[in-house]
């Protein structure tokens, strides 16, 4: 079955730093999504991504973070300045048709560390 | 706003016998219901969905879930467990009136016992 990928698999950092968590969906997905969980909570909805541009967001998603698909391949999760709150699994989606009624293919998961 | 309930953190079943996971969840429009699951060190994967039709919905691995409109559950059941089904479980809910995005709950670890 094919898989998305995602890289690192696990990403420490500096508070305040900026961190790009890398994606690459199945490649002939048109639907881009984020979620995270953090350690013992749920797993929560960030943004999802159609026609390069963002369709929905959550109230997580604010001003310090942006998505990008900056070729045919790759969709990527940009933290500006990272708080200790941002240590997480970060988890990429994807799915051929809206996540109306279609199941996502996650990938494995970034676990941040904000030190 | 929509919402999803796992009322237990973990269950224990011995091998062979049947398991339930459990799962409510609450919407103000129609409920599209997911389960997933999650193995150690990889990505959540798609089990089963419901979206209209009969309330009984069969996915992968043998798992089954039932639509209960009147409870507001999705609960989630195999009649025979295997060692190999040890995992953790989440339920996902669509509020079929409000957008694309999936509310999880927070997991059921299920321990399958030899």
């Amino acid at each position: 079955e094919p898989e998305v990928t995602q890289t690192p698999s696990h990403q420490v950092t500096q508070m305040g730093q900026e961190v790009i968590l890398r994606c690459v969906p199945i490649s002939n997905h048109l639907y881009f999504y984020w979620y995270r969980q953090i350690l013992g909570q749920k797993v929560e909805f960030l943004v999802s991504f159609y026609n390069n541009e963002i369709s929905e967001k959550s109230e997580i998603f604010d001003d310090q973070f942006s998505v990008e698909r900056p070729d045919g391949s790759n969709f990527t999760l940009k933290i500006r300045s990272t708080k200790l709150e941002d240590s997480a699994m970060y988890f990429c989606a994807s799915s051929l048709t809206p996540a109306t009624n279609e199941k996502l293919f996650f990938g494995s998961g970034t676990q941040l560390s904000v030190l | 706003a929509q919402s999803v309930a796992q009322p237990e953190d973990q269950v224990n079943v011995a091998e062979g016998n049947p398991l339930t996971v459990k799962c409510t969840y609450s919407v103000s429009g129609n409920p599209y219901l997911f389960w997933y699951v999650q193995y150690p060190n990889r990505g959540l994967q798609f089990l089963l969905k419901y979206i209209t039709g009969d309330n009984l919905v069969k996915g992968s691995y043998g798992f089954e879930a039932e639509f209960n409109k009147s409870q507001t559950s999705f609960h989630l059941k195999k009649p025979s467990a295997l060692v190999s089904d040890s995992a953790l479980y989440f339920c996902a809910v669509r509020d079929g009136n409000a957008g694309n995005m999936l509310t999880f709950g927070g997991g059921t670890r299920l321990m399958v016992k030899p």
